[in-house]
C-alpha cells in the first residue's frame, strides 16, 4: 500500500521568509515517483514537479526547491522568499507507474503581507 | 493549447436523483483518471482509464458510481441514486502513457457536486 504523509495542516509565515513544506512518504515499490501540486483558491490542481526514485538530486526552480532523501522516505518543499502569490494548498503525490495519483491530505500555505 | 475540461462546473442535485459528470481530456491523451475532493482533503482515486477500457476501478466506493469513455476520449463518470455524502469536487485528469510510467497528471478544474 502507498500512503503520504503531511504532517503540516496549516502554515502562515510573512511575506519574503523561507518556508518548508514536509512530505512522508510510504511504499514497497522499488520504482515510484513523487510529485507536488498546487491548489491555488480557483481550485485547479497545477504540477510543479515530478521525481523518480531512482533520482535523488535536489532541483532548484527559481524560488522553488526541492530536497529528496530515500533513507528518511521524505520528498520536502522549500519557497524562498515567499510571496502573496505562493498562498495555496499544496500537496505532495506518489504512484507507480502509469496509475493513479496517491495524494497526502495538503498543506494550506498563507502569505501575510 | 486546450487543457482538460469538464462539465457542468457546478452541478446541485435532490437525493436519489441520477447524475453525469463529462470530462474532456487533452487531446491525445490516452490515459484519464477520475478523482474525488471531500471539503479539506487531497483528491482520492475512483477510476483510471487507459484508452476505452478501465485499468483500475478500485476506488469506486460502491455500485452506484460508474463511469465511461466509450471512444478513448471524452469519459462520463455516473452516479445513481445520489447520497448526501456524494457531495464533493469531482476531478477529471489526463496523462500520456508511457513504458516507464510516472507521466504528469493535467487536472481539469473540477465539477462541484451538491446533494441536497
Amino acid at each position: 500500500a502507498q500512503k503520504v504523509t503531511q504532517a503540516q495542516t496549516e502554515i502562515s509565515v510573512v511575506e519574503k521568509e523561507d518556508v518548508t513544506l514536509d512530505c512522508v512518504y510510504e511504499t514497497r515499490d522499488t520504482t515510484y515517483y513523487l510529485f507536488w501540486y498546487k491548489q491555488p483558491p480557483s481550485g485547479e490542481l497545477v504540477f510543479l514537479i515530478r521525481r523518480n526514485s531512482f533520482d535523488e538530486q535536489n532541483e532548484i526552480s527559481g524560488r522553488y526547491s526541492w530536497n529528496f532523501q530515500k533513507s528518511t522516505s521524505s520528498f520536502n518543499f522549500t519557497i524562498t522568499a515567499s510571496q502573496v502569490v505562493d498562498s495555496a494548498v499544496y500537496f505532495c503525490a506518489l504512484n507507480f507507474g502509469n496509475e493513479k495519483l496517491t495524494f497526502g491530505t495538503g498543506t494550506r500555505l498563507t502569505i501575510i503581507p | 493549447g486546450a487543457g482538460v475540461s469538464q462539465t457542468p462546473s457546478n452541478k446541485v442535485t435532490e437525493k436519489g436523483k441520477y447524475v453525469e459528470l463529462r470530462c474532456d481530456p487533452i487531446s491525445g491523451h490516452t490515459a484519464l483518471y477520475w478523482y474525488r475532493q471531500s471539503l479539506g482533503q487531497g483528491p482520492e482515486f475512483l477510476i483510471y482509464f487507459q484508452g476505452t477500457g478501465a485499468a483500475d476501478d478500485s476506488g469506486l466506493p460502491n455500485d452506484r458510481f460508474f463511469a465511461v469513455r466509450p471512444e478513448g476520449s471524452v469519459s462520463t463518470l455516473k452516479i445513481q441514486r445520489t447520497e448526501r455524502g456524494d457531495s464533493a469536487v469531482y476531478l477529471c485528469a489526463s496523462s500520456w502513457t508511457t513504458s516507464g510510467g510516472g507521466n504528469e497528471q493535467f487536472f481539469g478544474p473540477g465539477t462541484r457536486l451538491t446533494v441536497l
